[in-house]
């Protein structure tokens, strides 16, 4: 079985700054790590993934994301955050299989 | 163009109906899902279909039945509607890749449903 903790559930920063959200997970098989981000009344659009290789990843908007495997983490961070950047985020994990797990999603409030 | 789309998008409909989602994708996938997302955004796989083949199925009521007519259509019909099935329903497709690895997900718009 896999989980997936996103350890905030609301993020406020102001524009300009620095933003990390945080994702943790749990699997007994290997599994792919992605995050999404949904924008107001939308479907989810794939910020970036981990399936293998180089352990930090760039993804759109300038968010990138470092796998640890040690630390079983996967946080996405972005070193300047836009008001555009407000929306819903989450991390997700996938198996072999095809089954995916969803944390419960972090609500990023970008202000000016 | 639409790479996954949904129909409709908003469907208000009364407790006890039966209703259907439709879900279309042009990426030339092989596997195609359903998610619910309840009002608090939790997100949670319902079912996933690898070339026609149901292959996910999760502890979802079997008042929920998808059905796949051919690789590119994952439609959800929903009978005997409750006041607990009121979600957003996004349909997804995917393509598995090299050792069974499966690749990113695409997210159609959502289907936003009220039961009353």
């Amino acid at each position: 079985a896999q989980s997936v903790t996103q350890l905030d559930s609301q993020v406020p920063v102001f524009e300009e700054a620095p933003v990390e959200l945080r994702c943790n997970y749990s699997s007994s098989v290997s599994v792919y790590l992605f995050w999404y981000v949904q924008y107001p009344n939308q479907g989810l659009q794939l910020l970036l993934k981990y399936l293998s290789g180089s352990t930090l990843v760039k993804g759109i908007n300038g968010f990138e994301a470092e796998f640890n495997k040690s630390q079983t983490s996967f946080h996405l961070r972005k070193p300047s955050v836009h008001i555009s950047d407000t929306a819903e985020y989450f991390c997700a994990v996938m198996t072999n299989a095809g089954k995916s797990t969803f944390g419960d999603g972090t609500t990023l409030t970008v202000k000016p | 163009d639409t790479a996954v789309s949904q129909t409709p998008k908003y469907l208000v409909t009364q407790m006890g109906n039966d209703k259907s989602i439709k879900c279309e994708q042009n990426l030339g996938h092989d596997t195609m899902y359903w998610y619910k997302q309840d009002s608090k955004k939790f997100l949670k796989i319902m079912f996933s279909y690898n070339n026609k083949e149901l292959i996910i199925n999760e502890t979802v009521p079997n008042r929920f039945s998808p059905k796949s007519p051919d690789k590119a259509h994952l439609n959800l019909h929903i009978n005997s509607l409750e006041l607990g099935d009121s979600a957003v329903y996004f349909c997804a497709s995917s393509q598995i890749i090299g050792g069974g690895a499966q690749e990113t997900q695409y997210f159609g718009p959502g289907t936003r449903l009220l039961v009353l």
